[in-house]
């Protein structure tokens, strides 16, 4: 119940393409979804999070897409760059009760120029 | 700025050392985390603090030791019990225990 599934584990797209990656989880419990970038060598940075009362949020070119029901959210990013590759993580957490935030396995994004 | 510095940025380690892993972070944040990262196995949690003076195991605390001596900073110490220590490790912090987490640039370990 404590893990948070990630797919696919590698993406390339073309410039300008739509890349997608999906998460899935088991744990109920959790109500806060975000998404984090990372480059090589570097520490995670937040890219955009989602709680569930709501189905799609979006800022600039990402957008998380949250099904409630089915347990699944997703990271669109739209007109993929090239300055966009690097790996990207979703990750589960609970506002309330035991910390139980939880980390996908990562996607690494390559986008061709 | 604020932020989260962690140091070194690169650290050797012989067989049977003990090394402290340093992070601080002037956000005035409560809680701060140590995770592990390992290729392909995104991010694991070692230990994490919610105040001073407090600090909980994570999901691999065995053959790590951290202090939360003051609200600024969390060091980790990997010790020689640590069988596979090689890996990048990665300090954060949130304001509360499950808000928003922002990491620190991390510490690449190598053992020699």
């Amino acid at each position: 119940q404590q893990q948070v599934k990630q797919s696919p584990q590698s993406l390339i797209v073309q410039k300008g393409g739509i890349s997608i990656i999906n998460c899935a989880y088991e744990n109920t419990a959790f109500d806060y979804f975000p998404w984090y970038q990372q480059f090589p060598g570097k520490g995670p940075a937040l890219l955009i999070a989602i709680r569930p009362d709501v189905s799609e949020k979006k800022e600039g070119r990402f957008t998380i897409s949250f099904n409630k029901s089915a347990k699944q959210f997703s990271l669109h990013i739209m007109d993929s760059q090239p300055g966009d590759s690097a790996t990207y993580f979703c990750a589960a957490g609970a506002r309330t009760g035991t910390y139980k935030y939880i980390f996908g396995t990562g996607t690494r994004l390559k986008v061709l120029a | 700025d604020g932020g989260i510095t962690q140091s070194p940025k690169y650290l050797f380690r012989k067989e049977g050392q003990n090394v402290t892993l340093s992070c601080e972070q002037n956000l005035n944040h409560d809680a701060m985390y140590w995770y592990r990262q390992d290729p392909g196995q995104g991010l694991r949690l070692i230990y994490y603090s919610q105040i001073v003076n407090d600090f909980q195991k994570g999901d691999i605390a065995e053959g790590y030791s951290v202090s939360r001596e003051k609200k600024e900073s969390f060091p980790l110490t990997v010790t020689s019990a640590q069988k596979n220590p090689t890996a990048f490790y990665l300090c954060a912090s949130s304001q509360r225990l499950n808000t928003e987490a922002f990491f620190g640039q991390g510490t690449r370990l190598t053992v020699v």
